[in-house]
């Protein structure tokens, strides 16, 4: 059964640092990964799908790497902003349940001024 | 504007009632889906739809019902017989369910809560 973790579940950084995040997933047999950015109280926001056949994606000062093997993907943000912070979700969809995501319990950042 | 709508916002049900949510896309996609969000948990699947007149459930559909009438419009209901139904409602769309096609898409949400 897939799981997917999320690690550190919160995150404080200062203005202006490069940051990672983490998701880890049980099983290789994933299709495609997606990175969601959550704020407070609303719905999901979809930032980077990367494909099981690619090692990573860039959208502006987010870059997501994928690496199957060891069954992990991160998601780095350079040049950090107030306006970053949110909860960031992870979820992986396999090749067996393709319909479906799992998803991870996601990792709560706070950007400080 | 294409996007998906959900509604209402907010809900609040009395023990024993039955709630309908609103789930609503305009982005031409044949599959639907709804999840569940509880808090500092991931999102945890309840239906989903692959196209018109067809639905499936997810891992956790029991006191829950779901209809496909139009391609558009995917409504949840909450039945009385779903034991803990407080958490945040999310409504997501894809092109397909099949991989390749699946990127989701997500609505804003709607927040039940059961007084």
């Amino acid at each position: 059964k897939q799981e997917v973790t999320q690690i550190p579940a919160a995150l404080s950084v200062p203005e202006g640092e490069n940051l990672v995040l983490n998701c880890s997933f049980t099983d290789s047999a994933i299709y495609n990964l997606q990175w969601f950015r959550q704020d407070p109280g609303k719905g999901l926001t979809s930032l980077l799908l990367i494909q099981s056949s690619q090692r990573e994606q860039t959208s502006g000062r987010l870059n997501a790497s994928l690496d199957k093997s060891s069954g992990r993907s991160t998601l780095y943000i350079a040049a950090s902003q107030p306006g970053d912070s949110a909860t960031y979700l992870c979820a992986v969809s396999s090749w067996d349940s393709s319909y479906k995501l799992i998803f991870g319990s996601g990792t709560r950042l706070l950007v400080r001024p | 504007d294409g996007g998906i709508t959900q509604s209402p916002k907010y809900l609040f049900r009395k023990e024993g009632q039955n709630v309908t949510l609103s789930c609503e896309q305009n982005l031409n996609h044949d599959a639907m889906y709804w999840y569940r969000q509880d808090p500092g948990q991931g999102l945890r699947l309840i239906y989903y739809s692959q196209i018109v007149n067809d639905f499936q459930k997810g891992d956790i559909a029991e006191g829950y019902s779901v209809s496909r009438e139009k391609k558009e419009s995917f409504p949840l209901t909450v039945t009385s017989a779903q034991k803990n139904p407080t958490a945040f409602y999310l409504c997501a769309s894809s092109i397909a369910v099949e991989a390749h096609y699946n990127e989701q898409f997500f609505g804003p949400g709607t927040r039940l809560t059961v007084l």
